[in-house]
Parts: structure tokens; C-alpha cells; sequence
């Protein structure tokens, strides 16, 4: 496709339960990210893949929350032991390259629901 | 500190009336500032980028202004619309080995008949 793609758009977990959110960027954009929103908070800054680079981990609240990033392209973010805390929306974008200050493209988001 | 804030929180007007949108950060090194525009269950969307030498940049009815002096922009919307109601998001770069970015809270917009 031509744009992020998120999958899946929603998803209802038990507490307690792992989760997995993928994120598809667009074709041969080499930075990634991954936010959480809260409802009607703003964007939350989670983790950073930029090429072969080391990801920017800092974002992650804490060890239950983990990601990767399978050759260069399609993302994984892994949630364990989830908690009520966690129900948010998870948005993946991509980018260029960030040192360019290119524009980064958002997808529609996963909205996690935990009960 | 690096921080992004904006004002107000959340705005009501009157279809086809201005109004302006203002962000004030402490990102230093500062690399570049964008406006994106978040419609509800929707990702943001980016309007404008502007970077250090960059003043004012318009994008049809948006037109945003930067003053790198002062580290504040606005965001002014000219004859709004209803489709304008939207979150908008000022988001600023750090210049650091990969430009992190960092992003403000939102204003929200309502654009009312």
C-alpha cells in the first residue's frame, strides 16, 4: 500500500495476556517509531528505529513493552502482562530519514483495550 | 528540559471565523517544527515544516509563523471549516545524530456551524 498500515485496527485483550501490534511502513523508509495515546492525552514517544542503527529505546514504560523491527522494514510491538494502564492507541509512523527533517507519515493506529 | 507546549487547550469558533493556534518550546538544539493535524480515531497529518531560517510558510488556509528568537510558532486557520475541527500538533526536532522529535500536547480544535 502507499501508507502505513496498522494491524489490527482494534483489539481487546484480557489483563494479564501478551499482545503483539504490527506496523507496515511505507516502502524503503528507514525510520520508524512507535507512540502511544491515551485518550485525549497527546502523542507519547515509545521506541525509534532509524536504518541498521541501535533502536532509541528510551520511550518504553517499562520492561513489559519490548519491539522489533525485521529487516529494516515490518515492526513488531510486543506488550506482556498487560495491564488496564495500557489501553491506549498505539500509532506507528515512518519516515525518509529523520536527519533530513522529512515528513513523517502516521498510520490509523491500533486501539488496545484492556480489561 | 526539552519541552513543546501549546495554547489553548482546546478552542471553539464559529465556522468561517480565524483563529490562531501558538507553541512555545525549549528544544535546543533546535532542527525543525512542524504542524500536524490529528482528525479524531485518525493519525496526524503533517501541514507545514518550517526550520531555523524559516519565518512564515503557508498551506492554503493554514499559514504558520516561526520566530526561533523567541522559540514560539503559531498556527493561524483563515476562514475555518467544519472539517478544520481537528487536533493539532506542534512537533519540534532536537537536533541531535537523528533529529528526535518531540511533541506538544495538542490543541483541540471545534469549528461549529
Amino acid at each position: 500500500g502507499a501508507g502505513v498500515s496498522q494491524s489490527p485496527s482494534n483489539k481487546v485483550t484480557e489483563k494479564g495476556k501478551d499482545v503483539e501490534l504490527r506496523c507496515d511502513p511505507i516502502s524503503g523508509h528507514t525510520a520508524l517509531y512507535w507512540y502511544r495515546q491515551s485518550l485525549g492525552q497527546g502523542l507519547e514517544f515509545l521506541i525509534y528505529f532509524q536504518g541498521n542503527s541501535a533502536p532509541d529505546k528510551s520511550g518504553l514504560p517499562s520492561d513489559r513493552f519490548s519491539a522489533e523491527r525485521t529487516g529494516g522494514s515490518v515492526s513488531t510491538l510486543t506488550i506482556q502482562r498487560t495491564q488496564q494502564e495500557d489501553s491506549a492507541v498505539y500509532l506507528c509512523a515512518s519516515s525518509l530519514d529523520r536527519r533530513l527533517g522529512t515528513e513523517a507519515f502516521f498510520g490509523q493506529g491500533t486501539r488496545l483495550t484492556v480489561v | 528540559k526539552n519541552q513543546v507546549e501549546q495554547s489553548p487547550q482546546s478552542l471553539i469558533i464559529l465556522e468561517g471565523k480565524n483563529c490562531t493556534l501558538q507553541c512555545n518550546y525549549t528544544v535546543s538544539p533546535f532542527s525543525n517544527l512542524r504542524w500536524y493535524k490529528q482528525d479524531t480515531g485518525r493519525g496526524p497529518v503533517s501541514l507545514t515544516i518550517m526550520t531555523f531560517s524559516e519565518n512564515t510558510k503557508s498551506n492554503g488556509r493554514y499559514t504558520a509563523t516561526l520566530d526561533a528568537d523567541t522559540k514560539q510558532s503559531s498556527l493561524h486557520i483563515t476562514a475555518s471549516q467544519l472539517s478544520d475541527s481537528a487536533s493539532y500538533i506542534c512537533v519540534v526536532s532536537e537536533q541531535t545524530s537523528y533529529d528526535k522529535v518531540i511533541f506538544g500536547p495538542g490543541t483541540s480544535l471545534s469549528v461549529i456551524p
